[in-house]
Protein backbone atom coordinates (compact mmCIF):
# COMPACT_ATOMS: atom_id res chain seq x y z
CA UNK A 1 0.00 0.00 0.00
CA UNK A 2 1.41 3.61 -0.80
CA UNK A 3 1.01 6.19 1.33
CA UNK A 4 1.38 10.00 1.52
CA UNK A 5 1.22 11.05 5.04
CA UNK A 6 0.24 14.54 5.86
CA UNK A 7 -0.56 16.29 9.19
CA UNK A 8 -4.29 17.34 9.03
CA UNK A 9 -4.26 20.77 10.93
CA UNK A 10 -5.25 23.07 11.22
CA UNK A 11 -1.87 24.62 10.86
CA UNK A 12 -2.39 28.39 11.92
CA UNK A 13 0.27 31.11 11.27
CA UNK A 14 0.53 34.93 11.90
CA UNK A 15 0.39 37.20 8.67
CA UNK A 16 3.67 37.69 7.31
CA UNK A 17 4.89 34.20 9.03
CA UNK A 18 6.93 31.37 7.54
CA UNK A 19 4.04 28.81 6.83
CA UNK A 20 5.84 24.77 7.05
CA UNK A 21 4.14 21.91 5.65
CA UNK A 22 5.23 18.14 5.48
CA UNK A 23 4.49 15.01 4.16
CA UNK A 24 5.96 11.72 4.10
CA UNK A 25 5.62 8.83 1.86
CA UNK A 26 6.10 5.50 1.70
CA UNK A 27 6.54 4.27 -1.88
CA UNK A 28 10.49 4.60 -2.08
CA UNK A 29 10.79 4.83 -5.83
CA UNK A 30 8.54 8.10 -5.97
CA UNK A 31 9.95 10.09 -8.58
CA UNK A 32 7.36 13.12 -8.99
CA UNK A 33 6.31 15.30 -6.10
CA UNK A 34 3.72 17.79 -6.23
CA UNK A 35 1.58 20.43 -3.92
CA UNK A 36 -1.87 20.92 -4.49
CA UNK A 37 -3.89 24.38 -2.91
CA UNK A 38 -7.50 23.68 -2.54
CA UNK A 39 -9.67 26.21 -1.63
CA UNK A 40 -13.60 25.27 0.27
CA UNK A 41 -14.90 24.05 -2.63
CA UNK A 42 -12.91 24.48 -5.18
CA UNK A 43 -10.63 22.04 -7.09
CA UNK A 44 -7.08 21.44 -6.40
CA UNK A 45 -4.36 24.13 -8.05
CA UNK A 46 -0.94 23.03 -8.81
CA UNK A 47 1.46 24.99 -6.96
CA UNK A 48 4.65 23.23 -7.00
CA UNK A 49 6.33 20.25 -8.44
CA UNK A 50 9.55 18.74 -7.43
CA UNK A 51 11.34 15.85 -8.93
CA UNK A 52 15.08 15.77 -7.75
CA UNK A 53 16.88 16.26 -4.01
CA UNK A 54 17.13 19.67 -2.41
CA UNK A 55 15.18 22.88 -3.29
CA UNK A 56 12.68 25.00 -5.60
CA UNK A 57 11.96 28.30 -4.84
CA UNK A 58 9.07 30.09 -6.96
CA UNK A 59 7.63 33.32 -5.55
CA UNK A 60 6.65 32.77 -2.40
CA UNK A 61 6.71 28.89 -2.59
CA UNK A 62 9.80 26.76 -2.06
CA UNK A 63 9.40 23.08 -2.12
CA UNK A 64 12.20 20.66 0.02
CA UNK A 65 12.65 16.97 -1.30
CA UNK A 66 14.81 14.37 0.43
CA UNK A 67 14.55 11.43 -0.92
CA UNK A 68 16.53 9.19 1.37
CA UNK A 69 14.20 10.40 4.37
CA UNK A 70 11.42 10.05 1.84
CA UNK A 71 9.73 13.40 3.06
CA UNK A 72 9.07 16.40 0.69
CA UNK A 73 7.70 19.36 2.28
CA UNK A 74 6.52 23.02 1.45
CA UNK A 75 7.26 26.76 2.94
CA UNK A 76 5.08 29.94 2.30
CA UNK A 77 7.10 32.95 3.26
CA UNK A 78 5.34 36.08 4.36
CA UNK A 79 2.10 34.05 4.52
CA UNK A 80 -1.13 36.16 3.55
CA UNK A 81 -4.74 35.64 4.50
CA UNK A 82 -5.42 34.71 0.99
CA UNK A 83 -3.00 31.44 1.15
CA UNK A 84 -5.60 30.08 3.52
CA UNK A 85 -6.43 26.73 2.25
CA UNK A 86 -5.49 23.14 2.42
CA UNK A 87 -2.75 22.40 0.71
CA UNK A 88 -2.28 18.62 -0.88
CA UNK A 89 0.81 16.47 -1.39
CA UNK A 90 0.76 14.25 -4.18
CA UNK A 91 3.37 11.61 -5.39
CA UNK A 92 4.13 9.28 -8.68
CA UNK A 93 6.25 6.98 -10.15
CA UNK A 94 6.20 5.07 -13.21
CA UNK A 95 4.98 2.10 -10.78
CA UNK A 96 1.45 3.93 -10.49
CA UNK A 97 -1.04 3.08 -13.47
CA UNK A 98 -1.15 5.89 -15.87
CA UNK A 99 1.21 7.72 -13.35
CA UNK A 100 -1.90 8.11 -11.38
CA UNK A 101 -1.39 10.71 -8.43
CA UNK A 102 -1.29 9.30 -4.60
CA UNK A 103 -2.39 11.89 -2.32
CA UNK A 104 -2.23 13.00 1.05
CA UNK A 105 -5.54 13.97 3.05
CA UNK A 106 -4.30 17.33 3.37
CA UNK A 107 -2.93 19.95 5.49
CA UNK A 108 -5.75 22.88 6.51
CA UNK A 109 -3.76 26.25 6.56
CA UNK A 110 -5.26 29.26 8.85
CA UNK A 111 -3.10 32.28 8.16
CA UNK A 112 -4.34 34.94 10.46
CA UNK A 113 -4.18 38.95 9.81
CA UNK B 1 -3.28 27.24 -23.37
CA UNK B 2 -4.48 24.38 -22.15
CA UNK B 3 -8.39 24.15 -20.49
CA UNK B 4 -10.25 21.31 -18.74
CA UNK B 5 -14.08 21.48 -18.85
CA UNK B 6 -16.60 19.69 -16.61
CA UNK B 7 -20.11 19.48 -16.31
CA UNK B 8 -22.39 19.50 -14.78
CA UNK B 9 -20.90 21.83 -11.66
CA UNK B 10 -23.42 20.25 -9.22
CA UNK B 11 -26.32 17.19 -9.16
CA UNK B 12 -28.57 16.00 -6.76
CA UNK B 13 -29.72 12.79 -7.85
CA UNK B 14 -31.73 9.83 -6.52
CA UNK B 15 -30.37 6.84 -5.53
CA UNK B 16 -30.94 4.42 -8.47
CA UNK B 17 -31.03 6.45 -10.94
CA UNK B 18 -28.68 7.06 -13.62
CA UNK B 19 -25.06 9.31 -14.18
CA UNK B 20 -23.29 11.13 -17.01
CA UNK B 21 -20.55 12.85 -15.95
CA UNK B 22 -18.65 14.62 -18.93
CA UNK B 23 -14.76 16.06 -19.40
CA UNK B 24 -13.58 17.84 -22.48
CA UNK B 25 -9.73 19.11 -22.60
CA UNK B 26 -8.49 21.94 -25.05
CA UNK B 27 -5.84 22.86 -26.15
CA UNK B 28 -3.68 19.95 -26.03
CA UNK B 29 -3.53 16.41 -28.07
CA UNK B 30 -3.31 12.58 -26.44
CA UNK B 31 -3.71 13.49 -22.65
CA UNK B 32 -3.52 10.66 -19.96
CA UNK B 33 -6.94 11.39 -18.73
CA UNK B 34 -7.95 10.90 -14.88
CA UNK B 35 -11.00 10.49 -13.01
CA UNK B 36 -10.61 11.20 -8.91
CA UNK B 37 -13.42 11.19 -6.71
CA UNK B 38 -12.75 13.38 -3.11
CA UNK B 39 -15.57 11.90 -0.58
CA UNK B 40 -15.91 14.06 2.80
CA UNK B 41 -13.28 14.02 5.27
CA UNK B 42 -11.60 11.27 2.77
CA UNK B 43 -8.65 12.26 0.30
CA UNK B 44 -8.74 11.97 -4.10
CA UNK B 45 -9.05 8.69 -4.85
CA UNK B 46 -8.09 7.33 -8.18
CA UNK B 47 -11.44 5.77 -10.43
CA UNK B 48 -10.21 5.35 -13.64
CA UNK B 49 -7.32 6.50 -16.21
CA UNK B 50 -6.90 6.46 -19.52
CA UNK B 51 -3.99 6.76 -21.88
CA UNK B 52 -5.93 6.68 -25.34
CA UNK B 53 -9.20 6.49 -26.91
CA UNK B 54 -11.37 3.58 -25.61
CA UNK B 55 -8.46 2.69 -23.35
CA UNK B 56 -9.89 2.57 -19.77
CA UNK B 57 -8.50 1.43 -16.45
CA UNK B 58 -10.07 1.00 -13.43
CA UNK B 59 -8.62 1.61 -9.93
CA UNK B 60 -11.50 0.40 -7.38
CA UNK B 61 -13.98 -1.85 -7.71
CA UNK B 62 -17.70 0.07 -8.06
CA UNK B 63 -21.01 0.98 -9.64
CA UNK B 64 -18.96 3.44 -12.01
CA UNK B 65 -17.74 3.06 -15.18
CA UNK B 66 -15.68 5.23 -17.85
CA UNK B 67 -15.53 5.70 -21.53
CA UNK B 68 -13.26 7.89 -23.99
CA UNK B 69 -15.21 8.62 -27.10
CA UNK B 70 -12.63 11.06 -28.27
CA UNK B 71 -8.95 12.16 -27.54
CA UNK B 72 -10.11 15.11 -25.22
CA UNK B 73 -13.49 13.68 -23.78
CA UNK B 74 -13.60 11.63 -20.62
CA UNK B 75 -17.09 10.27 -19.39
CA UNK B 76 -17.99 9.06 -16.17
CA UNK B 77 -20.91 6.88 -16.34
CA UNK B 78 -23.42 4.85 -13.90
CA UNK B 79 -26.71 3.12 -14.34
CA UNK B 80 -27.39 3.34 -10.42
CA UNK B 81 -26.44 5.44 -8.47
CA UNK B 82 -25.56 4.59 -4.07
CA UNK B 83 -25.52 6.64 -1.59
CA UNK B 84 -21.67 6.37 -1.35
CA UNK B 85 -21.53 7.49 -4.77
CA UNK B 86 -22.00 11.12 -3.35
CA UNK B 87 -18.69 13.30 -3.24
CA UNK B 88 -16.88 15.40 -5.67
CA UNK B 89 -15.53 14.58 -8.73
CA UNK B 90 -12.52 15.78 -10.90
CA UNK B 91 -11.58 14.99 -14.21
CA UNK B 92 -7.64 15.73 -14.36
CA UNK B 93 -4.69 15.83 -17.54
CA UNK B 94 -1.31 15.41 -17.74
CA UNK B 95 0.80 15.14 -20.85
CA UNK B 96 1.12 11.11 -21.92
CA UNK B 97 3.91 8.96 -21.08
CA UNK B 98 5.54 11.95 -18.54
CA UNK B 99 4.58 11.44 -15.04
CA UNK B 100 4.70 15.55 -14.82
CA UNK B 101 2.25 17.24 -13.51
CA UNK B 102 -1.36 16.83 -13.26
CA UNK B 103 -4.19 19.78 -13.97
CA UNK B 104 -7.61 19.38 -12.67
CA UNK B 105 -10.99 20.60 -14.00
CA UNK B 106 -13.46 22.66 -11.83
CA UNK B 107 -15.00 19.19 -10.69
CA UNK B 108 -18.35 18.05 -10.13
CA UNK B 109 -20.37 18.00 -6.59
CA UNK B 110 -22.89 14.97 -6.67
CA UNK B 111 -25.40 14.26 -4.48
CA UNK B 112 -27.11 11.39 -4.19
CA UNK B 113 -30.14 11.45 -1.68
Amino acid sequence: QKEVEQNSGPLSVPEGAIASLNCTYSDRVSQSFFWYRQYSGKSPELIMSIYSNGDKEDGRFTAQLNKASQYVSLLIRDSQPSDSATYLCAVTSDTNSGYALNFGKGTSLLVTP
Amino acid sequence: SQTIHQWPATLVQPVGSPLSLECTVEGTSNPNLYWYRQAAGRGLQLLFYSVGIGQISSEVPQNLSASRPQDRQFILSSKKLLLSDSGFYLCAWSVRLAGGEQYFGPGTRLTVT
